[in-house]
């Protein structure tokens, strides 16, 4: 069984590109999530999407971020004219029930974003 | 408001020494859960235990055990005979029920680097 897979593993973009990050969940697994380590840090929650449906995105900066999950096809974290605080690993977890219940998270292995 | 402190940043022991992590929560909820996951060098984090508010049973997993303790919202973690393969970053976190704004908000400490040297 794979597990959740981010890809790519490391992206380096120059200040003011777009950066995507791809995330497929586990099999069977309907919920994902999107976390952001910076450095010296935990993990902070950005959004949480079901099958084309962004269920909470608390956590995701105002403006240059969205996050989609479409009927077929991984989930894509987006970065629009992204800047050197951008710069983190950004995970994605994936569930086959809703957190409320307690459900662990399985995380993927997170990209790393460079921005120069 | 929720909170998860770790306030170890670094530990460094020798293999075969035992050490135990500290984690202490903060939450208005009475239902909640708590976890702790393993992130190698590696970068992946990997479940090691889940923990909801109503079992305070303590719980060992071979050379692993957590002491869970709501008296003083503390979920520890200790590591009997570490050895190098357990150097990693540790992090703890909360999910709360009906507080914390969101569902699938994990809650995590800023994380634990456990070094265990040969």
């Amino acid at each position: 069984n794979a597990g959740v897979m981010q890809n790519p593993r490391h992206l380096v973009r120059r200040r003011g590109q777009e950066a995507r990050l791809r995330c497929s969940p586990m099999k069977g697994h309907s919920h994902v999530y999107w976390y952001r380590q910076l450095p010296e840090e935990g993990l902070k929650f950005m959004v949480y999407l079901q099958k084309e449906n962004i269920i909470d995105e608390s956590g995701m900066p105002k403006e240059r971020f969205s996050a989609e999950f479409p009927k077929e096809g991984p989930s894509i974290l987006r970065i629009q004219q992204v800047v050197r605080g951008d710069s983190a690993a950004y995970f994605c977890a994936s569930s086959p029930f809703v957190m409320d219940r307690g459900e662990k998270l399985f995380f993927g292995s997170g990209t790393q974003l460079s921005v120069l | 408001a929720q909170k998860v402190t770790q306030a170890q940043t670094e530990i460094s022991v020798v293999e075969k020494e035992d050490v135990t992590l500290d984690c202490v929560y903060e939450t208005r909820d009475t239902t909640y859960y708590l976890f702790w996951y393993k992130q190698p060098p590696s970068g992946e984090l990997v479940f090691l235990i889940r923990r909801n508010s109503f079992d305070e049973q303590n719980e060992i997993s071979g050379r692993y055990s957590w002491n869970f303790q709501k008296s003083t919202s503390s979920f520890n973690f200790t590591i009997t005979a570490s050895q190098v393969v357990d150097s990693a970053v540790y992090f703890c976190a909360l999910s709360e029920k009906n507080y914390g704004g969101s569902q699938g908000n994990l809650i995590f400490g800023k994380g634990t680097k456990l070094s265990v040297k040969p």
